[in-house]
């Protein structure tokens, strides 16, 4: 797969349970980035990680939202005690994450649409 | 960051170019203007991007005014498939996750 590959397409769960977003991204692209984007609404910056590391967190809109990534590959978004408010498209993205040089797309996946209900 | 400003719509005939403009009047000497667009359900596709030249490619080109205080995306010959939210994102200081704005909703019409 030449893309960002991004599982579940489609999640619904029920209010209160966790649920776990998984971004596989492009094979040697060293940033990752997650995005959220309400129905209707532009994309909301969550967090990024350089490597396996996120420098900054600010971006996570509660203490409910974490995100790890591991082997410089796979990243996890996790969501705890999920609310109706959580309910929209996670996206997430990678690029060569070179920073010193901005000249490096990002490519995103299709998302993940998240119903709580 | 450098903020955009994008027209919130435009039309376009089928066949014909479609021009998408965009400010940034506030970009510094470092930071790349890209284009985005969204096809309706779908993540954000890479178009193009630029620093100071005029930059094309197989999807568009990218047209930089020289204070680079605007641009301009060209679609040379708009097809019903290029209907999307197009974004121009100025993207260059450590940190800035590449922040999307509104956006241009372009229509094209048969």
């Amino acid at each position: 797969g030449a893309g960002v590959s991004q599982s579940p397409s489609n999640k619904v769960t029920e209010k209160g349970k966790d649920v776990e977003l998984r971004c596989d991204p492009i094979s040697g692209h060293t940033a990752l980035y997650w995005y959220r984007q309400r129905l209707g609404q532009g994309l909301e910056f969550l967090i990024y990680f350089q490597g396996n590391s996120a420098p900054d967190k600010s971006g996570l809109p509660s203490d409910r939202f974490s995100a790890e990534r591991t082997g410089e590959s796979v990243s996890t978004l996790t969501i705890q005690r999920t609310q109706q408010e959580d309910s929209a498209v996670y996206l997430c993205a990678s690029s060569l994450g070179v920073f010193s040089s901005y000249n490096s797309p990002l490519h995103f996946g299709n998302g993940t649409r998240l119903t709580v209900t | 960051d450098a903020k955009t400003t994008q027209p919130p719509s435009m039309d376009c005939a089928e066949g014909r170019a479609a021009n998408l403009p965009c400010n940034h009047s506030t970009i510094s000497g470092n930071e790349y203007v890209y284009w985005y667009r969204q096809i309706h359900s779908q993540g954000p596709q890479y178009i193009i991007h630029g620093l100071k030249n005029n930059e094309t490619n197989e999807m568009a080109s990218l047209i930089i005014t020289e204070d680079r205080k605007s641009s301009t995306l060209i679609l040379p010959h708009a097809t019903l498939r290029d209907t999307a939210v197009y974004y121009c994102i100025v993207f260059g200081r450590a940190g800035n996750m590449l922040t999307f704005g509104g956006g241009t909703r372009l229509m094209v019409k048969p």
